[in-house]
């Protein structure tokens, strides 16, 4: 059974600063990765696919790596900011035929102080 | 263009009661799945439907959790005899086409079960 976990639970920063937030899984036959952010009362917003075959994806100060063989992938935050204060899930799709779900972690509630 | 809408937003419920939870997809996406968020944790797949057909519920808790997309387009989601333990969020998302196909949610509808 595909297991997701995510180090830290909690991150504070001073605005500012460069962060990485990390997602783990155990099973590395995984079809492709999912970066989502989610405010408090909130749906999930996606941020990043990365696909089996890609090594990273960037957006604006956004940048997710991923080492399948080693089950790890990392989300980058280059100069963060007030707004970027959510909770940050990762989640992957494993590539057995016929099954669509994520698997999540259960997020890293980031906060970045003024 | 129009994301994924759910309603209602909030839904409170005496235990022992009904309840329906409908997601309007965004149009033309063939992927329509259902997640159950409970407090703190991440998103857990429910179900999985490919247009009207249900090719993966294996996440439904119990038979009292059922659903439905009879036109490949709206679903809802239904719990019957609804108990304490299903309060949580219930979150949807469509994707364009299946296999690695990028998830757009829903805000998601939180059920409290008094």
């Amino acid at each position: 059974k595909q297991e997701v976990t995510q180090i830290p639970a909690a991150l504070s920063v001073p605005e500012g600063e460069n962060l990485v937030l990390n997602c783990s899984f155990t099973d590395s036959a995984i079809y492709n990765l999912q970066w989502f952010r989610q405010d408090p009362g909130k749906g999930l917003t996606s941020l990043l696919l990365i696909q089996s075959s890609q090594r990273e994806q960037t957006s604006g100060r956004l940048n997710a790596s991923l080492d399948k063989s080693s089950g790890r992938s990392t989300l980058y935050i280059a100069a963060s900011q007030p707004g970027d204060s959510a909770t940050y899930l990762c989640a992957v799709l494993v590539s057995n035929f016929g099954n669509e779900k994520l698997t999540f972690g259960t997020g890293t509630r980031l906060t970045i102080i003024p | 263009g129009a994301g994924v809408s759910q309603s209602p937003r909030y839904k409170v419920a005496k235990r022992g009661q009904d309840v329906a939870l409908r997601c309007d997809p965004i149009s033309g996406h063939v992927s329509l799945f259902w997640y159950q968020q409970a407090l703190g944790q991440g998103p857990e797949f429910l179900t999985y439907f490919q247009n009207e057909a249900q090719l993966d519920k294996s996440g439904l808790p119990s038979d009292r959790f059922f659903a439905e997309r009879p036109e490949g387009s709206v679903s809802t989601l239904k719990i019957q005899r609804t108990q304490q333990e299903d309060s949580a969020v219930y979150l949807c998302a469509s994707s364009l086409i299946t296999r690695s196909g990028e998830q757009f949610f829903g805000p998601g509808t939180r059920l409290t079960v008094l």
